[in-house]
């Protein structure tokens, strides 16, 4: 089975600054990794995947991650937040022999300050 | 259409009493996952339908939670003499292919579900 932790419910930066969301995750597989962002009163949508090769990947809006198998990790990174970008960001993962579901954290709520 | 549609888009039941939430997933998508996002928390697997047939329904909470897709297109979740535990947002989410983790999943905007 597979789990997710974000270990920041609430990230609150100033505009302009970089942000980096923390997602660790456990799994006795090989697992693909997302990031989903979710607006207020509106569903998922996609930021960016690990699916296998580069360990950064690049995403939409600026974001990218980077995957470290020895850490368990794949932390979501940007250099420079807009107001925008204030949502909830959802770490997820999937994986195992046909599995297609989804696990997803507790979301980290990202709060953009002037 | 161009994107999931769920509806209706709120709903407030009283307790015990049944309820039906819809998803149109996009034209020709294959899988069809719902979710159940409680206030605060991430969403979680409820079942997955790859095409009409209802391959995984692991994450159903109670036998009160019942979910159908008959001809592979719009898929109902049902739920039965609804408790408050049962308030939160329902997530519906289609793949074009049973490859969806590959190729992706698109999410609707969810139902919020209240019970009183």
């Amino acid at each position: 089975a597979q789990s997710v932790t974000q270990l920041d419910s609430q990230v609150p930066v100033f505009e302009e600054a970089p942000v980096e969301l923390r997602c660790n995750y456990s799994s006795s597989v090989s697992v693909y990794l997302f990031w989903y962002v979710q607006y207020p009163n509106q569903g998922l949508q996609l930021l960016l995947k690990y699916l296998s090769g580069s360990t950064l990947v690049k995403g939409i809006n600026g974001f990218e991650a980077e995957f470290n198998k020895s850490q368990t990790s794949f932390h979501l990174r940007k250099p420079s937040v807009h107001i925008s970008d204030t949502a909830e960001y959802f770490c997820a993962v999937s994986g195992g022999q046909g599995a297609q579901k989804l696990v997803f954290g507790q979301g980290t709520r990202l709060t953009i300050n002037p | 259409g161009a994107g999931v549609s769920q509806s209706p888009r709120y709903k407030v039941a009283k307790r015990g009493q049944d309820v039906a939430l819809r998803c149109d997933p996009i034209s020709g998508h294959v899988s069809l996952f719902w979710y159940q996002q409680a206030l605060g928390q991430g969403p979680e697997f409820l079942t997955y339908f790859q095409n009409e047939a209802q391959l995984d329904k692991s994450g159903l909470p109670s036998d009160r939670f019942f979910a159908e897709r008959p001809e592979g297109s719009v898929s109902t979740l049902k739920i039965q003499r609804t408790q408050q535990e049962d308030s939160a947002v329902y997530l519906c989410a289609s793949s074009l292919s049973n490859r969806g983790r590959v190729y992706g999943y698109t999410f609707g905007s969810g139902t919020r579900l209240t019970v009183v």
